[in-house]
């Protein structure tokens, strides 16, 4: 079966360190990995996605991913956080539907 | 384009009672999915429609649910006999394979909260 772990549910980092939410896959054949972001009270939000070609795969808002496959990881990267990327993060692989990790809690501190 | 759109957005209702959400897609997207999410958890599938046929259910979607999208453009989705572990929040999304520089990228809508008491 296809599925996505988030093995920490809470990521606490100050703001201006770089960050890394980290999500491992279990995907038969070809993985399509997401990562989108839920703030309080709204839907989620598209952030990035690997289907193919380049490992690293940039995305909105200065987030990065690097999809490894001898790892099945595709952590979630950005350089320098902010106070307001501070939001739930789920990592998901899709089939015909989004399978979703269980979602990491990113706490930025000023 | 809007945006997906959902209504209502909080809903508190009886045991036992019926409720219906509606989800509008973005227009031109063939393909609307409804998903479940509890307090803690990551969103978990409930079934999808490729225009107006529905393709998969999950094995979450017991005979109390219904969804329909009878003109391949809204979606409802009812839920009968409401129980108190129905409460969650019901996420729409739409997506389209067909004509778009981002043929694997759903949209969710805002979602509606459902609250059984």
């Amino acid at each position: 079966a296809q599925s996505v772990a988030q093995p920490e549910d809470q990521v606490n980092v100050a703001e201006g360190n770089p960050l890394t939410v980290k999500c491992t896959y279990s995907v038969s054949g070809n993985p399509y990995l997401f990562w989108y972001v839920q703030y309080p009270n709204r839907g989620l939000q598209f952030l990035l996605k690997y289907i193919t070609g380049d490992n690293l795969v940039k995305g909105s808002y200065g987030f990065e991913a690097e999809f490894n496959k001898s790892q099945t990881s595709f952590h979630l990267k950005k350089p320098s956080a902010l106070v307001s990327d501070s939001a739930l993060y789920f990592c998901a692989v899709l089939t015909d539907k989004l399978i979703f990790g269980t979602g990491t809690r990113l706490q930025v501190f000023p | 384009d809007t945006g997906v759109s959902q209504n209502p957005r909080h809903k508190i209702t009886k045991r036992g009672q019926n409720v219906t959400f509606r989800c509008d897609p973005i227009s031109e997207h063939n393909r609307l999915y409804w998903y479940r999410q509890t307090l803690g958890q990551g969103p978990e599938f409930l079934t999808y429609f490729q225009n107006e046929a529905q393709l998969e259910k999950s094995r979450l979607l017991s005979d109390r649910f219904s969804a329909e999208r009878p003109k391949g453009s809204f979606s409802t989705l009812e839920i009968q006999r409401t129980e108190q572990g129905d409460s969650a929040m019901y996420l729409c999304a739409s997506s389209s394979m067909v004509g778009t520089l981002n043929p694997y990228e759903q949209y969710f809508g805002p979602g509606t909260r459902l609250t059984v008491t």
